[in-house]
């Protein structure tokens, strides 16, 4: 199985709601990314996890709150958004942090109204 | 930033005919990736190749990396409707952490 996972497909939220997102590979990838991206825009990196330890916080708002509850899952908990933080959000997974190629999702389209 | 920049942003062209885009980045790096993402959905690897490396090839893909230039390209030889993407170089930052750092993207558009 050489897939990453990304549910749901689709979000709308309100600035107050509290959702999910959630990510799942099952080819035994010890570090999971996170990745923003806006319209017409390269991904940006948010956070990287190293065997379910978080190793990268790319200044991200605390709004954004990531969680890796095992090594095949990685959620990312959305709370008190704006719209600006309507994207394409993407989870990535590499075999180790340095191993270069990395496997992506279909991404989470995130719509904050 | 290691940020690189892809040129051009947009390419229009006709099926059968190559394309090629083009990569610049900043700093030294240890090697350069190209991706490629259909419209709104993830993207997908499509080559590596190492700093020490000048060209490699997989199928119709064919890339060039020159370090003293800081700059790669990307050729795609007979192209395909299905090829209609955009595609993205990516470096890391040579501190062996892995990060990936996306160029800006060109848009390719193969017309049938």
């Amino acid at each position: 199985d050489t897939e990453v996972t990304q549910t749901p497909k689709h979000l709308v939220m309100g600035m107050t709601n509290k959702k999910s997102l959630k990510c799942e590979q099952h080819m035994g990838h010890r570090a999971m990314y996170w990745y923003k991206q806006k319209a017409k825009k390269p991904p940006e990196l948010m956070f990287v996890y190293s065997y379910e330890k978080l190793s990268i916080n790319e200044s991200v708002p605390s709004r954004f709150s990531p969680e890796c509850p095992n090594s095949s899952l990685l959620n990312l908990h959305l709370h008190a958004l704006q719209p600006e933080d309507s994207a394409l959000y993407l989870c990535a997974s590499s075999q180790f942090w340095g191993q270069e190629t990395q496997y992506f999702g279909p991404g989470t389209r995130l719509l904050v109204l | 930033s290691q940020q690189g920049e892809e040129d051009p942003q947009a390419l229009s062209i006709q099926e059968g005919e190559n394309a090629t885009m083009n990569c610049s980045y900043k700093t030294s790096i240890n090697n350069l990736q190209w991706y490629r993402q259909n419209s709104g959905r993830g993207l997908v690897h499509l080559i590596l190749i190492r700093s020490n490396e000048r060209e490699k090839h997989s199928g119709r893909l064919r890339v060039t990396l020159d370090t003293s230039k800081k700059s790669s390209s990307l050729l795609i030889t007979a192209s395909r409707a299905a090829d209609t993407a955009s595609y993205f170089c990516a470096t890391d930052d040579q501190t062996g952490a892995n990060n990936l750092f996306f160029g800006t993207g060109t848009r390719l558009t193969v017309i049938p």
